[in-house]
């Protein structure tokens, strides 16, 4: 079946910092890719749209600056969280979609010192 | 604007159990609705997909409703085992096109031995 890969699964990183996240399609093309975030014991809040070769779309509360997305190719779309604070930990979860259904990749857990 | 709730937030059952999860969206217009199990820490396995157009999915001891004129579904677990301990969310995709998923916050099932 369609695999979606989302690497790394695991960040700790130090206030300040600015961490990527990459989300790839490894069997299929995605024309679109989510991007969701989860907190402890909250359901998927999901945070931007993108489009291959287009700009995001970022749903409402979501800083654009400081939560870049790149959907350069059909196979891969990152997550760059910009001088990334405490309150940005957090599970991010991507999903690709290129056909139905959506497929998911395994999340990153991202911890801010 | 859908939106999704899970009741029981949590469940704890004996080993061996049956046992019903509810989902309930406010928006009867859906493309079809999704069942996920999520591990701690982990992404979302897909468990089981219903169109708008059916009643019912099968898998194995998981069996997943939609009533969608009233906004409901539910999935029922037969004979629970250990290893079925996880959270469980539910999502529905508004239409056809590349559209994210609505979660609902998830039931969090603990089977005893």
């Amino acid at each position: 079946g369609a695999v979606v890969s989302q690497h790394p699964s695991w960040v700790i990183c130090k206030s300040g910092t600015s961490v990527k996240i990459e989300c790839r399609s490894l069997d299929f093309q995605a024309t679109t890719m989510f991007w969701y975030r989860q907190f402890p014991k909250q359901s998927l809040m999901l945070m931007a749209t993108s489009n291959e070769g287009s700009k995001a779309t970022y749903e409402q509360g979501v800083e654009k600056d400081k939560f870049l997305i790149n959907h350069a190719s059909l196979t891969l779309s990152t997550l760059t969280v910009t001088s990334a604070h405490p309150e940005d930990s957090s599970f991010y979860i991507c999903s690709a979609s290129g056909n139905q259904p959506q497929h998911f990749g395994d999340g990153t857990r991202l911890s801010i010192l | 604007k859908q939106e999704v709730t899970q009741i029981p937030a949590a469940l704890s059952v004996p080993e061996g159990e049956n046992l019903v999860l509810n989902c309930s969206f406010t928006d009867s217009a859906i493309y079809n609705l999704q069942w996920f199990r999520q591990d701690p820490g982990k992404g979302l396995t897909s468990l089981l997909l219903i169109q708008s157009s059916q009643r019912e999915q099968t898998s194995g001891r998981l069996n997943a409703s939609l009533d969608k004129s009233s906004g409901r579904s539910t999935l029922y677990i037969a004979a629970s085992q250990p290893g079925d301990s996880a959270t469980y969310l539910c999502a529905v995709r508004p239409n056809s096109g590349n559209t994210p998923l609505v979660f609902g916050k998830g039931t969090r099932l603990s089977v005893i031995a």
